[in-house]
């Protein structure tokens, strides 16, 4: 059974500071990762997608990382703002025709203080 | 952009009522999905569709079913609403059948049963 860990669980940072989100799977036969965002109170946002081939995806001030043998992913957030705080989750792509079903980590939860 | 809607922002019923959730996404994807979110235990998927009047079992399925008359519409119901279904649930959509696209959220639906 897949299992998703998410380190660290929270995270404080000043503005400004470049971080780094962990995530680690257990079964390294996966489609994809994804990484979301979640708001307090909110529905999930999608940020990136890789997919299984990809060992990268770039969006803005958010790279994304994926090396499946190590069974690991890595999120870097470049420069963060207070408007980055915010729950993140990453989420694992199961094999096969399983249409696209997620497996989801704990979330790390994020604080970016003026 | 994406867009998926869930009928209602919060929900408060009782125990042994029946329940309905509603979710309508206007891209016209394939697949849906249907979780619920809890402290300490993350997102677990209850139940997805990839068709119309397809669905399979998620990982939790017990005490719930859905149902998908329409492309657009994925309702889930909680047959005989229980203390410990309360939770905020979260309807998810994406596009194609082998999971390849990305998934996109709704703002969720916190339910309390009392």
């Amino acid at each position: 059974k897949q299992e998703v860990t998410q380190i660290p669980a929270a995270l404080s940072v000043p503005e400004g500071e470049n971080l780094v989100l962990n995530c680690s799977f257990t079964d390294s036969a996966i489609y994809n990762l994804q990484w979301f965002r979640q708001d307090p109170g909110k529905g999930l946002t999608s940020l990136l997608l890789i997919q299984s081939s990809q060992r990268e995806q770039t969006s803005g001030r958010l790279n994304a990382s994926l090396d499946k043998s190590s069974g690991r992913s890595t999120l870097y957030i470049a420069a963060s703002q207070p408007g980055d705080s915010a729950t993140y989750l990453c989420a694992v792509g199961r094999g096969g025709t399983s249409y696209g079903k997620l497996t989801f980590g704990q979330g790390t939860i994020l604080t970016v203080h003026p | 952009d994406v867009k998926v809607t869930q009928s209602s922002r919060y929900l408060v019923k009782r125990t042994g009522e029946k329940v309905f959730l509603e979710c309508v996404q206007d891209m016209d994807h394939e697949n849906m999905f249907w979780y619920r979110q809890d402290p300490g235990l993350g997102l677990r998927l209850i139940y997805f569709s990839y068709d119309v009047k397809m669905k399979e079992k998620g990982d939790i399925p017990e005490g719930y079913s859905v149902s998908r008359e329409k492309k657009e519409r994925f309702s889930l119901i909680l047959e005989s609403a229980s203390t410990n279904q309360t939770s905020m649930y979260l309807c998810a959509s994406s596009g194609g059948g082998t999971g390849y696209q990305p998934q996109h959220f709704g703002d969720g639906t916190r339910l309390s049963i009392l």
